[in-house]
């Protein structure tokens, strides 16, 4: 099994750019998140999805949307990409409930000039 | 905020020494999960401990809980040059009812571990 993997693993914006960043999981989890990771902040949530067809925001929400569309997959969007938006983007899954045990993918550093 | 801290931020060791690292929280918990990450890497789940467990181990890891203090410490026996990395608590939070729950991470534990 792959676990959780992130696609791509850098890029590199200008302001006003729009990109998706895409993560897959093959562990048929139902739960699946986007962090994000900042020097000195630890990992914030950005969006969640409990499930096929569904999304629900999370601590750092502004600027982002995402979609589940199909269960293996989450999709993470920048429609406007700002300078602020530089961060490291960690995809995780979970097979049962938000607070239990998760898969973190191997990440993808994004730069927004 | 229920964020768990981390404490200290930055440890420094020789091999073979042990490596202690201490998580705080405000709020009652679920459970308590400690996470690893190699620089450049994700996080990888190390153990988790829930609010009715005292302490844990796996391997040369031991955890310990005391909920009555809101706080946690990720012990590592015998340490390697290959246990380097950064080391977060993250608390698990369920309010019940239609609430999905929370996990929250702590800013982190820098450990080195010189050979």
């Amino acid at each position: 099994n792959a676990g959780v993997t992130q696609t791509p693993k850098f890029r590199v914006l200008k302001t006003g750019q729009s990109m998706t960043l895409l993560c897959a999981q093959d562990m048929n989890h139902e739960y699946m998140y986007w962090y994000r990771q900042d020097p000195g902040m630890g990992l914030r949530l950005i969006h969640y999805s409990v499930g096929e067809g569904t999304t629900a925001k999370g601590e750092v929400p502004d600027g982002y949307n995402v979609s589940r569309l199909k269960k293996q997959n989450f999709l993470l969007g920048l429609e406007s990409a700002a300078p602020s938006q530089t961060s490291v983007y960690f995809c995780a899954s979970s097979y049962g409930r938000v607070y239990e045990r998760q898969y973190f993918g191997p990440g993808t550093r994004l730069t927004v000039t | 905020s229920q964020q768990g801290e981390e404490d200290p931020q930055a440890l420094s060791i020789q091999e073979g020494e042990n490596a202690t690292m201490n998580c705080s929280y405000k709020t009652s918990i679920n459970n308590l999960q400690w996470y690893r990450q190699n620089s450049g890497r994700g996080l990888v789940h190390l153990i988790l401990i829930r609010s009715n467990e005292r302490e844990k181990h796996s391997g040369r890891l031991r955890v310990t809980l005391d909920t009555s203090k809101k706080s946690s410490s990720l012990l590592i026996t015998a340490s390697r040059a290959a246990d380097t990395a950064s080391y977060f608590c993250a608390t698990a939070f369920n309010a019940g009812g239609t609430s999905y729950g929370k996990l929250t991470f702590g800013q982190g534990t820098i450990l080195t571990v010189h050979p």
